[in-house]
């Protein structure tokens, strides 16, 4: 158990439709990242944030985005969801580690219909 | 362009075998983690390299940091079935923040 917990574990919805996906990192770290994993691309950053502000950005469509609360939980918002968005959704969390190590959670199987 | 190349993609071994994953760049890393990853789970880090030429050893696992910090290996010394999975090479690349670049992965399975 990474200490990275991420609801719902699987979603099932419709073109067109939005969701959110949640995120609670490890006690402590301030970092969130997302990250995109499909079968073709393997594991993409989507999109950093830092004690509540973006902090780096990947390759993030404009449909989707993300934001810190102050508890320092994530969300992250997909919509206008295409069939192309079908993928598993991770969230990671780190601290002040050796090379900025990374804890994922078990991720959201997103499956769009 | 993949900026982290990752070989074999596919690597089917039996029990007892050694196995070696490379990963690459023409980038300079100024940290590397290996992941290993099961179907429908999140990756579970296993060793972080920031050192040129740094070795580190997890059990049967031995990871290796190039000298030029370019790339790196992952040995596994008498693979046992209970090894299989997908392990993942990840890099922090200079002047890139904290994102991290992922290989392709390498599907690894070990047949009893």
């Amino acid at each position: 158990d990474s200490g990275v917990t991420q609801t719902p574990k699987h979603l099932i919805t419709a073109t067109g439709q939005r969701v959110t996906l949640r995120c609670s990192p490890r006690s402590g770290d301030l970092s969130v990242y997302w990250y995109q994993q499909s079968l073709d691309q393997g594991l993409q950053f989507l999109i950093q944030y830092y004690n509540g502000e973006e902090r780096a950005k990947g390759n993030i469509l404009e449909r989707f985005s993300a934001q810190q609360f102050p508890d320092l939980h994530s969300e992250l918002n997909l919509s206008s969801l295409e069939l192309g968005d079908s993928a598993l959704y991770f969230c990671a969390s780190s601290g002040a580690g050796e090379g900025n190590e990374q804890f994922f959670g078990p991720g959201t199987r997103l499956t769009v219909l | 362009t993949q900026l982290l190349e990752q070989s074999p993609q596919f690597l089917s071994i039996q029990e007892g075998e050694n196995l070696t994953v490379y990963c690459n760049s023409s980038s300079v890393f100024s940290s590397l983690q290996w992941y290993r990853q099961e179907p429908g789970e999140g990756p579970v880090l296993l060793v972080t390299v920031v050192t040129g030429g740094e070795v580190k050893k997890l059990k049967r696992l031995t990871f290796q940091f190039g000298d030029a910090r370019k790339d790196s290996s992952l040995h596994i010394t008498a693979a046992q079935p209970g090894d299989t999975g997908l392990y993942l090479c990840a890099a922090h690349i200079y002047n890139q923040g904290g994102k991290l670049i992922f290989g392709q992965g390498t599907e690894l399975s070990v047949k009893p």
